[in-house]
């Protein structure tokens, strides 16, 4: 298997306009996780999906973001409309077995809000 | 609330020296705690997952200690490398949640 797939590894992009990030998880994990990573708070927990369902959103930051998980093999998170503040890497991990599982990072989504 | 704390929040070691890095939690019911190296530009590697009753795991030059009773691990590395420089982020899971909860990281540098 080929791991976490991120894309786009960078993005660059001006306030206002939506950004998509896409995560294509390792066969058969039954968790996708969704984070947030910035030099001030570290990695943060935004959202995660147990077989495609949105089982806790609370660390979504606010409306402007969303995440679906329309299949087992893939799943967006967008930011409409983007801003500076929303500048940070974002990472897809996937989980096989919540107890004892190895989470799976992707390698992560540079995004920088202009 | 659940907490995870690490120590010392960035480290500089000459190569070849050992090094101990400290996490400290409160999360409970306790299930689970990993530790993991992030790399500069890259996503986090699993180094160990030590579950309740382990006391200590090894993988390979890295050795991760756990004393559920304290709420403690530390992540001991053995003759330091260039390639060791990285972040180690200490994640602990409960019981009751799927939820991880992420130390913010102790940032090693390994200089020659």
């Amino acid at each position: 298997d080929a791991g976490v797939i991120q894309s786009p590894r960078h993005e660059v992009t001006e306030m206002g306009q939506e950004v998509t990030l896409r995560c294509k998880p390792i066969s058969g994990h039954d968790y996708l996780f969704w984070y947030r990573q910035t030099m001030m708070r570290g990695l943060e927990l935004l959202i995660y999906f147990n077989n495609n369902v949105p089982i806790d959103d609370s660390g979504m930051p606010e409306d402007r973001f969303s995440a679906k998980m329309p299949n087992a093999s893939f799943s967006t998170l967008k930011i409409q409309p983007s801003e500076p503040r929303d500048s940070a890497v974002y990472f897809c991990a996937t989980l096989g077995f919540r107890s004892t599982g190895e989470l799976f990072f992707g390698e992560g989504s540079r995004l920088t809000v202009l | 609330k659940n907490q995870v704390e690490q120590s010392p929040q960035s480290l500089i070691i000459l190569e070849g020296k050992n090094c101990t890095l400290q996490c400290n939690y409160t999360v409970s019911p306790f299930s689970n705690l990993r530790w993991y190296k992030q790399d500069t530009g890259r996503g986090p590697v699993s180094l160990t997952i030590m579950t309740f009753s382990e006391n200590t795991k090894s993988n390979g030059r890295y050795t991760a200690t756990l004393d559920a009773d304290t709420k403690q691990s530390s992540l001991h590395i053995t003759a330091s490398q260039l390639s060791d420089s990285a972040s180690y982020i200490c994640v602990v899971s409960g019981m009751d949640t799927d939820k991880l909860i992420f130390g913010t990281g102790t940032r090693l540098q390994v200089f020659p």
